[in-house]
């Protein structure tokens, strides 16, 4: 089993559809999580840390954690056509010598077309 | 500085030469983590560093990859007698503290002929 998987994509909604991306995890001790957005040929951008169970919004984007189903997903209201993009899910390793280790899915490619 | 600067930004290297790739982190960042990220593919982590220690190397694909951090501060990663499947972006990244947000570098473009 893969440390971090994300749903294969890739995804297209009309522009101001609410996008939805998710990502399982393996490590079940793990307390950090993160959604980066890549746009072609960039790096990876922050757009959402969550730590807690439950929901956290900022703006046009929520973030969802499940701990006890090793869960989190991405929400993105009204998405916009600059919303096309890689996301990609992150999982902080919490657990042995491993500690730390910031492990990345394979990314869900977004396309918003008008 | 004001980011995470990687250089060089592109490198061109023939099969078999040595390569070094450098990352400087952000001032007082003690997390730093290296990935590799071939064309269309997700980021594949190598190794990172807390402070000066490596407290995980298992993402080194082979004993010809190395990297070492020193001061804190600037990281190298060292490729030996490089391979055509090593041509990828490597990318940096450092963070305040680990578990905190990545500021990532620009990455070098290496291409192996």
């Amino acid at each position: 089993q893969k440390e971090v998987e994300q749903n294969s994509g890739p995804l297209s909604v009309p522009e101001g559809a609410i996008a939805s991306l998710n990502c399982t995890y393996s490590d079940r001790v793990s307390q950090s999580f993160f959604w980066y957005r890549q746009y072609s040929g960039k790096s990876p951008e922050l757009i959402m840390s969550i730590y807690s169970n439950g929901d956290k919004e900022d703006g046009r984007f929520t973030a969802q954690l499940n701990k006890a189903s090793q869960y989190v997903s991405l929400l993105i209201r009204d998405s916009q056509p600059s919303d096309s993009a890689t996301y990609l899910c992150a999982v902080i390793q919490a657990g042995g010598t491993s500690y730390g280790k910031l492990t990345f899915g394979q990314g869900t490619i977004l396309t918003v077309h008008p | 500085g004001a980011g995470v600067s990687q250089s060089p930004s592109n490198k061109v290297t023939e099969k078999g030469k040595d390569v070094e790739l450098r990352c400087d982190p952000i001032s007082g960042h003690t997390a730093l983590y290296w990935y590799r990220q071939r064309l269309g593919q997700g980021l594949e982590f190598l190794i990172y560093f807390q402070g000066n220690s490596a407290p995980d190397k298992s993402g080194l694909p082979s004993d010809r990859f190395s990297a070492e951090r020193t001061g804190e501060s600037v990281s190298t990663l060292t490729i030996q007698r490089t391979q055509q499947e090593d041509s990828a972006v490597y990318l940096c990244a450092s963070s305040l503290r680990t578990g905190e947000k990545l500021f990532f570098g620009s990455g070098t473009q290496l291409s192996v002929l």
